[in-house]
Parts: structure tokens; C-alpha cells; sequence
């Protein structure tokens, strides 16, 4: 699998949008790129994911890079609950793969009142 | 929350006990996984599981086994719990409707071995 680089850490301020980067140079073309989080002692959680084209949810919305070299996570109004650990993960994903997840260290996303 | 349950959520033990960790689905998952979280590893992959009585090892599988006798339970076994075995264990199944692969995990169990 791809290895990804994000920012160890970032602050936001609360009702701003937060855009987390991540690089990925080394992904290959079926390789999807996912985004979860964790929040304090909890499970992860899922968020987006996406191949090529930009992907919205109800969570976040995910940009893409046109030579998918890079993604960006954006939480369009943060809040004190979106702090969390941000993870970038790239894999490949095909129906029943059962491939684990790579997660790394992620983005330790602070938002502030 | 894809229906997960584990466990028992927190245990306490001693060096040299055997310890069993449950995790439970409602959905009817093909894929179940087991990964521990430490400090400064991120979550690594212990087992995982692609049906009943189907396993295959993960990342740091050494003194742990896994059992699935029943499509909704996949159990993590410690023969003989050591201190290098504290950490936070998380369960996961993963959703492959609709042609798309996500990973639901569990709110996970704190093992502390003294």
C-alpha cells in the first residue's frame, strides 16, 4: 500500500472550516484513499473515501488532487466534538478483500472556542 | 456502530494468565479483525478472520490465537497474558456492500497485565 504524510497536528477554530492535508505521491491507480478518525479512547471512525473524483457525505467532504498525488479532508463548520486524530489511509479496495488497515500516526486536529 | 460489541471493556490480570477478548456483530460481517493500539505504534493488526473457521495472521500475531466458531463472534485469546500485552484492543468488520470496502470498529477493551 501507498504511505502517506500528514501534518503531525493543526488547530482550528470552532465554526471555521479545518482542511487536513495528506500526501500520498506513491499511490497506484486502484488505490482508494480513506480518511477516519479517533476520538479520545474511542473506536475509529469512518469518514469519506474516494478514487478520483471529489466525494461529499453528511461528515466531510474529500478532495482529490487531479494526478491523485495528494487529498484534502475538509470539515466544512468544525466543532469541539470534531477533535480528533486524523487518519489518511491508501489501499486498495475491492470487494472482499478483507485488507486491513495501515493507519499510521494521523493529524492531531485541535478545535478551539 | 455497524452493530459491534466487545468484551469485556476493561480487565485487569496477572503475567502468565490466559485471557479471552470477545468481540460480537449483529450484521452478519464477513471479515472481522482484531488490532491492538499502544502508544506511538498507531493500531496494528493482530488477526483477522474471512468466515467461520477461516483466519489468517496479522502484523504482530506472536502470543495470541483467534477462534471463530460462529460467523457473529471472532474471540482473541492471550495463552499466557504478558506485560508487553497491555494495551487497547479493538475489534472491526468490514462492510463490502455496494462494491465498497469500509472498516466499522468496536469501542474497543483495556487489557492491563501486571
Amino acid at each position: 500500500d501507498a504511505k502517506t504524510t500528514q501534518p503531525t497536528s493543526m488547530d482550528c477554530a470552532e465554526g471555521r472550516a479545518a482542511n487536513l492535508p495528506c500526501n500520498h505521491s506513491t499511490i497506484s491507480g486502484n488505490e482508494y484513499v480513506y480518511w477516519y478518525r479517533q476520538i479520545h479512547s474511542q473506536g475509529p471512525q469512518y469518514i469519506i473515501h474516494g478514487l478520483k473524483n471529489n466525494e461529499t457525505n453528511e461528515m466531510a467532504s474529500l478532495i482529490i488532487t487531479e494526478d491523485r498525488k495528494s487529498s484534502t479532508l475538509i470539515l466544512p463548520h468544525a466543532t469541539l466534538r470534531d477533535t480528533a486524530v486524523y487518519y489518511c489511509i491508501v489501499r486498495p479496495s475491492r470487494a472482499n478483500s478483507g485488507y486491513a488497515l495501515n493507519f499510521g500516526k494521523g493529524t492531531s486536529l485541535l478545535v478551539t472556542p | 456502530d455497524a452493530g459491534i460489541t466487545q468484551s469485556p471493556r476493561h480487565k485487569v490480570t496477572e503475567t502468565g494468565t490466559p485471557v479471552t477478548l470477545r468481540c460480537h456483530q449483529t450484521e452478519n460481517h464477513r471479515y472481522m479483525y482484531w488490532y491492538r493500539q499502544d502508544p506511538g505504534h498507531g493500531l496494528r493488526l493482530i488477526h483477522y478472520s474471512y468466515g467461520v473457521k477461516d483466519t489468517d495472521k496479522g502484523e504482530v500475531s506472536d502470543g495470541y490465537s483467534v477462534s471463530r466458531s460462529k460467523t457473529e463472534d471472532f474471540l482473541l485469546t492471550l495463552e499466557s497474558a504478558t506485560s508487553s500485552q497491555t494495551s487497547v484492543y479493538f475489534c472491526a468488520i468490514s462492510d463490502v456492500t455496494s462494491g465498497k470496502e469500509t472498516q466499522y470498529f468496536g469501542p474497543g477493551t483495556r487489557l492491563l497485565v501486571l
